[in-house]
């Protein structure tokens, strides 16, 4: 079974502070995504990478960066965090483009005062 | 622009009956198309998938319909049971060319009574 884990299921954070967001994936997936699920707004990409050291951007990249040193781990950070960015952020990993399943991690629910 | 729509934000059904989830897209060049289902507090997991080559996916209870010249796709469940209640995810992409992002629109909570 694939696995992906996320550092923390809850965060409260206040308005400045430097937030880093950490997922891991056991499954030596080349891919890997951050979104975060909004009500009524469902799922957005924040960003990707798709190897070491290689990111993309998704579809809302603003305020927010993404580090990938190791295969298993990527690394949301939000620089200075804003109360816009309170949201739920879901980390996914992927084998491969294609047909590939993206696997989700549980979420990590992020309060920012 | 939303390129996927599922235009039911919510729907609520008895346990038992039918649940039909509806699912539109606009981009001709998506061609897999996935079901993803949300519990509260836990990340989406996959249910179900459907290539373009083919018009119905069945898993168990769960099936895929999928009408490419209406760029329509429908989750049937059936039974519907009161663990089914969650918020499904639609999701689509393009199956070759790299880079093939998933698109989601923007889940329908369903909610099937006892």
């Amino acid at each position: 079974d694939v696995k992906v884990t996320q550092s923390s299921r809850y965060l409260v954070k206040r308005t400045g502070e430097k937030v880093f967001l950490e997922c891991v994936q056991d499954m030596d997936h080349e891919n890997m995504f951050w979104y975060r699920q909004d009500p009524g707004l469902g799922l957005r990409l924040i960003y990707f990478s798709y190897d070491v050291k290689m990111k993309e951007k998704g579809d809302i990249p603003e305020g927010y960066s993404v580090s990938r040193e190791k295969k298993e781990r990527f690394s949301l950070i939000l620089e200075s965090a804003s109360t816009n960015q309170t949201s739920m952020y879901l980390c996914a990993s992927q084998r491969g483009w294609g047909t590939d399943t993206q696997y989700f991690g549980p979420g990590t629910r992020l309060t920012v005062l | 622009d939303q390129q996927v729509k599922q235009n039911s934000p919510s729907l609520s059904v008895q346990e038992g009956r039918i649940s039909i989830l509806n699912c539109d897209y606009t981009n001709s060049m998506f061609d897999y198309f996935l079901w993803y289902k949300k519990y509260p507090a836990e990340g989406p997991t996959f249910l179900i998938s459907i290539s373009s080559i083919k018009d119905k996916n069945e898993d168990g209870r769960f099936t895929v319909f999928l009408n490419k010249s209406a760029k329509h796709l429908s989750l049937h469940i059936v039974p519907s049971q009161p663990g089914d209640s969650a918020v499904y995810f639609c999701a689509a992409h393009p199956s070759q060319g790299g880079s093939e992002k998933l698109v989601f629109g923007k889940g329908t909570k369903l909610t099937v009574n006892p």
